[in-house]
């Protein structure tokens, strides 16, 4: 079975530094990875994926993540962090199979302080 | 452009009374749906998926059902609302056969039940 998960409930950070959350995922096969966030009372929002290629992946809104099959890891990261990026952050994981459901992790709070 | 429609927004019911929320997609012929409860601003429980008209598969045994009368139409629906039915429940949409892509989520249904 696949699963994901995000260690930290919660990340802070200062604005203009930068900012990683952290996402670790098991599947069968190889995986599509996925960054979606949540502000409050809200849907989720597609922010980033990885299907194959390069391992750095850029999205919407100046945020990145980095693939590393080896840590089966798929952090997200941002170089310098705005007051408008606190929301929750959620990771997802697909297998690469047409009868494969997304997976999502508990969700991390990032929160920017000015 | 595809976009995805959720009501009410919020709705306060009693115990015991029945429910339906509803979700349309525009825009898109076909699509995967999928109905999810979110529980405390945290993760997200997947309830109910479709692949097509009156094709439900349900992930969870519990108090509620889905139908889907139509191409882009999606329904949530109880016969009797129990206290533990509440949260916030998110419709989301996904091109069919095209695992890679993400999913597109409206923005909810917070459900109280008193």
């Amino acid at each position: 079975a696949q699963s994901v998960a995000q260690p930290e409930d919660q990340v802070n950070v200062a604005e203009g530094n930068p900012l990683t959350v952290k996402c670790t995922y098991s599947v069968s096969g190889n995986p599509y990875l996925f960054w979606y966030v949540q502000y409050p009372n809200r849907g989720l929002q597609f922010l980033l994926k990885y299907i194959t290629g390069d391992n750095l992946v850029k999205g919407s809104y100046g945020f990145e993540a980095e693939f590393n099959k080896s840590q089966t890891s798929f952090h997200l990261k941002k170089p310098s962090a705005l007051v408008s990026d606190s929301a929750l952050y959620f990771c997802a994981v697909r297998p690469n199979t047409n009868a494969g459901k997304s997976t999502f992790g508990d969700g991390t709070t990032l929160t920017v302080k000015p | 452009s595809q976009t995805i429609h959720q009501w009410p927004a919020t709705l306060v019911q009693p115990v015991g009374s029945p429910l339906s929320l509803e979700c349309t997609v525009e825009g898109t012929s076909n699509p995967n749906l999928y109905w999810y409860r979110q529980a405390a601003g945290r993760g997200l429980q997947l309830l109910f998926y479709s692949v097509g008209i009156g094709q439900i598969s349900s992930e969870v045994p519990q108090n509620l059902s889905a139908s889907r009368p139509q191409d882009r139409q999606f329904i949530l629906s109880s016969k009797k609302l129990l206290l533990s039915d509440s949260g916030f429940y998110l419709c989301a949409w996904s091109v069919p056969d095209r695992v890679n892509q993400p999913q597109h989520f409206g923005d909810g249904t917070r459900l109280s039940i008193l």
